[in-house]
């Protein structure tokens, strides 16, 4: 299995602030790549995944991009963050033909 | 779109007692099916799975049913324990898409 570090836990920004959340992985090479928000009362929104260093499939028009520099690091960053950027946020890995996702412990962002 | 559908938001159920927690789909070309567990402020972490090829997954106190010419999945619990209250998302996948589509959710809580 995966284990997913996700940092920060916590996050209180203001709105136009630019933003970087980063996720590393453990016990896998070459995993797909996963960002997910889950808004208060919803379920899980997928944002972007990655199958590889540099490939990044957006899934939602919004004010965030995703970047994979290495194998193994995965980040979401915002320009200017929106009150509308506020929420849960999720990183997970997966293995290369589908499966199991494994999730990091999330970050919750306030955006003030 | 919702082509995952948890459709009832909360459940209490006595502790000792099943617990069934439901999900629907509407994409015919999903073939892989997850439970995820999720407590407040953590991701969520994995509990069972179901190819298309089955109709039934069993891990301890876990079973999966998958009707798929109803396009429905459960999950049931038995005995449920006070431990397992938390948010169940059922996940739906197409192999070689390297994505989930996630429910809502449902709460569940069990009484003691």
């Amino acid at each position: 299995s995966q284990t997913i570090h996700q940092w920060p836990a916590t996050l209180v920004q203001p709105v136009g602030s630019p933003l970087s959340l980063e996720c590393t992985v453990e016990g896998t090479s070459n995993p797909n790549l996963y960002w997910y928000r889950q808004a208060a009362g919803r379920g899980l929104q997928l944002l972007f995944y990655s199958v590889g260093i540099g490939q990044i499939s957006s899934e939602v028009p919004q004010n965030l991009s995703a970047s994979r520099p290495q194998d193994r690091q995965f980040i979401l960053s915002s320009k200017k963050l929106l009150l509308s950027d506020s929420g849960f946020y999720l990183c997970a890995g997966g293995g290369r033909g589908g499966g199991i996702q494994y999730f990091g412990a999330g970050t919750r962002l306030s955006v003030l | 779109d919702q082509q995952v559908k948890q459709n009832s938001p909360s459940l209490s159920v006595q502790e000792g007692r099943i617990s069934i927690l439901n999900c629907d789909y509407t994409n015919s070309m999903f073939d892989y099916f997850l439970w995820y567990k999720k407590y407040p402020a953590e991701g969520p972490t994995f509990l069972i799975s179901i190819s298309s090829i089955k109709d039934k997954n069993e891990d301890g106190r876990f079973t999966v049913f998958l009707n798929k010419s109803a396009k429905h999945l459960s999950l049931h619990i038995v005995p449920s324990q006070p431990g397992d209250s938390a948010v169940y998302f059922c996940a739906a996948s197409r192999r070689g898409t390297y994505k989930y589509i996630f429910g809502t959710g449902t709460r569940l809580k069990v009484l003691a």
